[in-house]
């Protein structure tokens, strides 16, 4: 079985530049949601999808961080315009159960921004 | 207000001896508690979990034990082996219809050989 595919792997941007990731997760998974996991600190949700409709957004900043998950299938993670504390992983992960989190979550390797 | 506190950044044991990693947490409507474990430019991977209504799960060499009334659970590996070498996030979700995981910052386990 494949697991969650996240591209790109790294990337290096300027300040008030954009970057969009994105997110391909395990076959009939439900749910999907990207996390941004800061060096020395655990992943922080930032947005949870329950097919293509958003269950939980309450911590992405929405100034300048979108996400979308067209056909409740791949997602995309956008932030426009970069700032220097954006620079993290960015984590997607996706879960089959349709609802609530008692199962296990299954994350892809990341994507490492670094704002300049 | 950080919910889930993992206080040891690191944790260092001999090849063969038991790791203890500890975890607290806050929010009394937390009912499901999961470890995961982390390598290096890889993404989190799970691996064990409780629920509430249990006190101890075990799994191979990995046990995790919850105390409910001092809101602390913690994992044990037993024997410790080299390859368990990793960063150890806990993490700790309710059950509602739209809950997250929210997870500590992680502990950074070293085995020497």
């Amino acid at each position: 079985e494949a697991g969650v595919a996240q591209s790109p792997r790294y990337k290096i941007i300027e300040k008030r530049q954009s970057v969009a990731f994105w997110c391909n997760p395990i076959s009939g998974h439900a749910t999907l949601y990207w996390y941004q996991q800061i060096l020395g600190q655990g992943p922080k949700l930032l947005i949870q999808f329950q097919n293509n409709g958003v269950v939980d957004d309450s911590q992405l900043p929405k100034d300048r961080f979108s996400a979308e998950r067209l056909k409740g299938v791949d997602s995309t993670l956008k932030i426009q315009p970069a700032k220097l504390e954006d620079s993290a992983v960015y984590l997607c992960a996706s879960s089959y159960l349709a609802g609530g989190v008692t199962g296990e979550l299954f994350f892809g390797e990341g994507s490492r921004l670094t704002v300049l | 207000d950080q919910q889930v506190k993992q206080n040891s950044p690191s944790l260092s044991v001999q090849e063969g001896r038991i790791s203890i990693l500890n975890c607290d947490y806050t929010n009394s409507m937390f009912d499901y508690f999961l470890w995961y474990k982390k390598y290096p430019a890889e993404g989190p991977t799970f691996l064990i979990s409780i629920s509430s209504i249990k006190d101890k799960n075990e799994d191979g060499r990995f046990t995790v034990f919850l105390n409910k009334s001092a809101k602390h659970l913690s994992l044990h590996i037993v024997p410790s082996q080299p390859g368990d070498s990793a960063v150890y996030f806990c993490a700790a979700s309710d059950t509602g219809a739209n809950s997250k995981l929210t997870f500590g910052k992680g502990i950074t386990l070293s085995v020497r050989p």
